[in-house]
């Protein structure tokens, strides 16, 4: 069973970088031809699409947060990672990880999600 | 980027049926069979409830069903259950210079 688990700080301060990392286990990241993606949720709000990086490394983002936003993936240690720059309190959510079939870009595993707080 | 346009809440009664829609353009919802539903209980991730407008991934009830007609998804909940209440969102692939789109919920009370 696949399982996608995040992991950075829960604070960050404004104007600085929003760093987290979203492991892959139970399933290879590069074996085959998903996108794996970021997708937030600020409190009491809706789901917003943040970006997603193919397996092949093609990136795609939201044109909200493109010039903020880098997604990239470590096969490696089968973990993809995403950065947001110069953060807000805006900023503040719930950030999943999470993975989309390829074409219809279903996702259809998420990770637990975990909160980052932009204060100073 | 635009957000698909959802009701903000809907509610029904025990037993009954309601129906909550999902209304794009011709770049996502209308344009492409990939229409996807996620409900959300409080404090939990989404869970992927319809993929590609109608299918239902195992092991999610039969009382939820999907559909689209031009540009707008649907999604029906029949036999409504008290464990129904929740949020959901629809997301559809999206032809434009982005990938995939979210709508902006739905809050569903079961009354």
């Amino acid at each position: 069973q696949l399982q996608l688990q995040e992991s950075g700080p829960g604070l960050v301060k404004p104007s600085e970088t929003l760093s987290l990392t979203c492991t892959v286990s139970g399933g290879s990241i590069s074996s085959s031809s998903y996108y794996w993606g970021w997708i937030r949720q600020p409190p009491g709000k809706g789901l917003e699409w943040i970006g997603s990086i193919y397996y092949s490394g093609s990136t795609y983002y939201n044109p909200s947060l493109k010039s903020r936003v880098t997604i990239s993936v470590d096969t490696s240690k089968n973990q993809f990672s995403l950065k947001l720059s110069s953060v807000t309190a805006a900023d503040t959510a719930v950030y999943y990880c999470a993975r989309h079939q390829p074409a219809t870009v279903t996702t259809d595993y998420w990770g637990q999600g975990t909160l980052v707080t932009v204060s100073s | 980027q635009s957000a698909l346009t959802q009701p903000a809440s809907v509610s029904g009664s025990p037993g009954q049926s309601i129906t909550i829609s999902c209304t794009g353009t011709s770049s996502d919802v209308g344009g492409y069979n990939y229409v996807s539903w996620y409900q959300q209980h409080p404090g939990k991730a989404p869970k992927l409830m319809i993929y590609e407008v109608s299918n239902r991934p195992s092991g999610v009830s039969n009382r939820f069903s999907g559909s689209k007609s031009g540009n707008t998804a649907s999604l029906t909940i029949s036999g409504l259950q008290a464990e129904d209440e929740a949020d959901y969102y629809c997301s559809s692939y999206t032809s434009s210079s982005t990938l995939l789109v979210f709508g902006g919920g739905t809050k569903l009370t079961v009354l």
